[in-house]
């Protein structure tokens, strides 16, 4: 059983471009979670996503950044135009629920770099 | 809102002896709490959680305690060993399953 995977690991963009980060959730798992990490500093939430819906996106940047997790393939977390800021570690998660199910496992995260 | 702070920083502690990790939350409506470990460049792995209706959670080496009242948990590591170094991370669920995370410790085992 595969872990939670994304993909790429590196990312390397200038100012300006676009960056999309991908996630696929644990096998059995239909939520999906993204945490941003800035050096040495803990995850902040930025998205929760079930297949089709955004739940919960308090954690999102109101501009440049959205998320989505279609029916079929991986969850993408987008952020356009990106800036020297948006250089961090994007991390996903994945769970088979809520509450008593809720437990989240990690993915290996993404590292964006912006030139 | 939504805090969660840990304390201390960094740990130092020689190998076999115990690390202590303390952790508050401000929101009395959060049940459930996981720590993680993170080694450097890795992925956050949970290691324990602890849900409210209890008061303590053993798993081998590991343990977490949980005061309500006082809204802290604690993570506890007994006999540690080289592995053991790494950052751990405590959090606190809140409205929607989302995790709020301390900032983490450096948790450095001394052979």
């Amino acid at each position: 059983n595969a872990g939670v995977m994304q993909n790429p690991r590196h990312l390397v963009r200038r100012r300006g471009q676009e960056a999309r980060l991908r996630c696929s959730p644990m096998k059995g798992h239909s939520h999906v979670y993204w945490y941003r990490q800035l050096p040495e500093e803990g995850l902040k939430f930025m998205v929760y996503l079930q297949k089709e819906n955004i739940i919960d996106e308090s954690g999102m940047p109101k501009e440049r950044f959205s998320a989505e997790f279609p029916k079929e393939g991986p969850s993408i977390l987008r952020i356009q135009q990106v800036v020297r800021g948006d250089s961090a570690a994007y991390f996903c998660a994945s769970s088979p629920g809520q509450g008593a199910y809720g437990e989240q496992f990690f993915g290996p995260g993404t590292r964006l770099t912006v030139l | 809102g939504e805090n969660v702070e840990q304390h201390p920083s960094t740990l130092s502690v020689q190998e076999g002896d115990s690390a202590v990790i303390k952790c508050t939350y401000s929101d009395s409506a959060s049940n459930y709490f996981p720590w993680y470990k993170q080694e450097l460049g890795k992925r956050p792995q949970l290691i324990i959680d602890i849900r409210s209706n209890v008061g303590e959670k053993k798993d081998q080496r590991i343990a977490v305690t949980l005061n309500k009242t006082a809204k802290h948990f604690s993570l506890h590591i007994t006999e540690t060993q080289p592995e053991d170094s790494a950052v751990y991370f405590c959090a606190a669920r809140y409205g929607n399953n989302r995790l709020a995370f301390g900032k983490g410790n450096q948790v450095v085992v001394i052979p």
